[in-house]
């Protein structure tokens, strides 16, 4: 596609249910990022991929977050147990090689509210 | 901790002046500092970015200004314009690729 992909756009969910967040980076692009953003504040660092491996997963809050991105190509988040202190933009980025001019090319991200 | 403060949090400018957000930074392993413009409902986009071997960097009305020794950097919109109003972000990166974001400002130009 012409840009990164993300759904769903928006999610409801309960406290305690499982969510999966998908982003589909833009083609040929090796690195793949997950950030989550709070309303008024810049993005936060959660994970990244170079290819299908995880390269950094620092900033993942608690072992409820995992990522992953078997092929090397489309990523899954997936939220354990939300709670609602997850309520957040999720925003998937992807960047040429391992973005060592800075430049990545965000998604609209998924926004998740944990009622 | 790496961290990048930026302000300020929110600034209103006329049409035709001149906009200025600061950004200041501690990690000197810091080695790459973008600008990126986040617009309503949309993800940040790059906008601008510089290496802290260059003072100052300039494209078009944006131009970045950076003081290594202070470790600080600023970015300068000259004539501003309606069209500008966004939200900024600075940030920085370290070689492993990981961008740092400051928290924004909230840009508004007056007609």
């Amino acid at each position: 596609g012409a840009g990164v992909s993300q759904s769903p756009r928006y999610k409801v969910t309960k406290r305690g249910q499982d969510v999966a967040l998908r982003c589909d980076p833009i083609s040929g692009h090796v690195s793949l990022y997950w950030y989550r953003q709070a309303l008024g504040q810049g993005p936060e660092f959660l994970t990244y991929f170079n290819y299908e491996a995880q390269q950094d997963k620092s900033g993942l809050p608690n072992d409820r977050f995992s990522a992953e991105r078997p092929e090397g190509s489309i990523s899954t988040l997936t939220i354990q147990r939300t709670e609602q202190r997850d309520s957040a933009m999720y925003r998937c980025a992807s960047s040429r090689r391992w973005a060592d001019t800075g430049e990545l090319f965000f998604g609209e991200g998924s926004r998740l509210t944990v009622l | 901790q790496q961290q990048v403060k930026q302000s300020p949090q929110s600034l209103i400018v006329q049409k035709g002046g001149i906009s200025i957000i600061n950004c200041a930074y501690e990690n000197t392993a810091f080695d790459y500092f973008p600008w990126y413009q986040q617009f309503p409902g949309k993800g940040p986009a790059l906008l601008i970015a510089i290496r802290p071997d260059v003072s100052e960097k300039k494209e078009g009305r944006f131009t970045i200004s950076f003081n290594k020794s202070a470790k600080q950097f600023s970015l300068h919109i000259m004539d501003s314009q309606p069209g500008d109003s966004a939200t900024y972000f600075c940030a920085a990166k370290t070689s492993g690729s990981r961008l740092t974001f400051g928290e924004g400002t909230q840009l508004t130009v007056n007609p």
